[in-house]
């Protein structure tokens, strides 16, 4: 399957900081990444679809100017956590296609995200 | 109302004690059934996609199935490396595009020694 990477693995701030969380698609093309967030015992949440080259699609009740997304190249999107909060804290995952027409998502290995 | 549901929310098993994971899903039009393994603070792990009812995948002691309201992954003979969460995720066709999967909160599986 295709390989998605995503760092770091974990990131502790403290709050009022920016945390930015990057994530690759190391062996495809990705015109379009998606962020998840997951709290515990819970489902992963779609926060936000990551167009290349065109602003992000966010779900409804996800604040866009908190969580800025970036998506540069046909490899590389990022998630950046402005002015976090003890809330923010979650665990954040990216994923995309691998681009052949196939319909399941391929996943980075996720952020913990601890904010103090 | 929640559109995919797994069941049971934790699952122990000893070794060898074979078992099935359900996922329910009320969304019509449905594109895809995927199932996931996720490990501790680790991404979710690509299994299996069902695409219609009646269609069947296996990999190793892992057999996912597919009905019209339905699908179970059924553990033949599970091993304490098998211990996991199971991760199901519905697709459906929505205003004539490629809707966005939706994930249940999972079956949290434990297979002791």
């Amino acid at each position: 399957g295709a390989v998605v990477s995503q760092h770091p693995s974990w990131v502790i701030c403290k709050s009022g900081t920016s945390v930015k969380i990057e994530c690759r698609s190391l062996d495809f093309q990705a015109t379009t990444m998606f962020w998840y967030r997951q709290f515990p015992k819970q489902s992963l949440m779609l926060m936000a679809t990551s167009n290349e080259g065109s602003k992000a699609t966010y779900e409804q009740g996800v604040e866009k100017d908190k969580f800025l997304i970036n998506h540069a190249s046909l490899t590389l999107s990022t998630l950046t956590v402005t002015s976090a909060h003890p809330e923010d804290s979650s665990f954040y995952i990216c994923s995309a296609r691998d681009g052949t027409g196939r319909s399941e998502l391929f996943f980075g290995s996720g952020t913990q995200l601890s904010v103090l | 109302e929640d559109q995919v549901t797994q069941s049971p929310e934790a699952l122990r098993l000893q070794e060898g004690e074979s078992s099935s994971l359900n996922c329910s899903y009320t969304v019509s039009g449905l594109r895809g059934l995927f199932w996931y393994r996720q490990d501790p603070g680790k991404g979710p792990e690509f299994l299996f996609t069902l695409y219609s009812a009646g269609e069947e995948k296996e990999k190793e002691r892992l057999k996912a199935t597919l009905t019209k309201k339905e699908s179970f992954l059924h553990i033949t003979a599970p091993k304490p490396e098998d211990s996991a969460t199971y991760l199901c995720a519905v697709q459906y066709y929505y205003g004539g595009s490629q809707g966005n999967l939706i994930f249940g909160k999972g079956t949290k599986l434990s297979v002791k020694p």
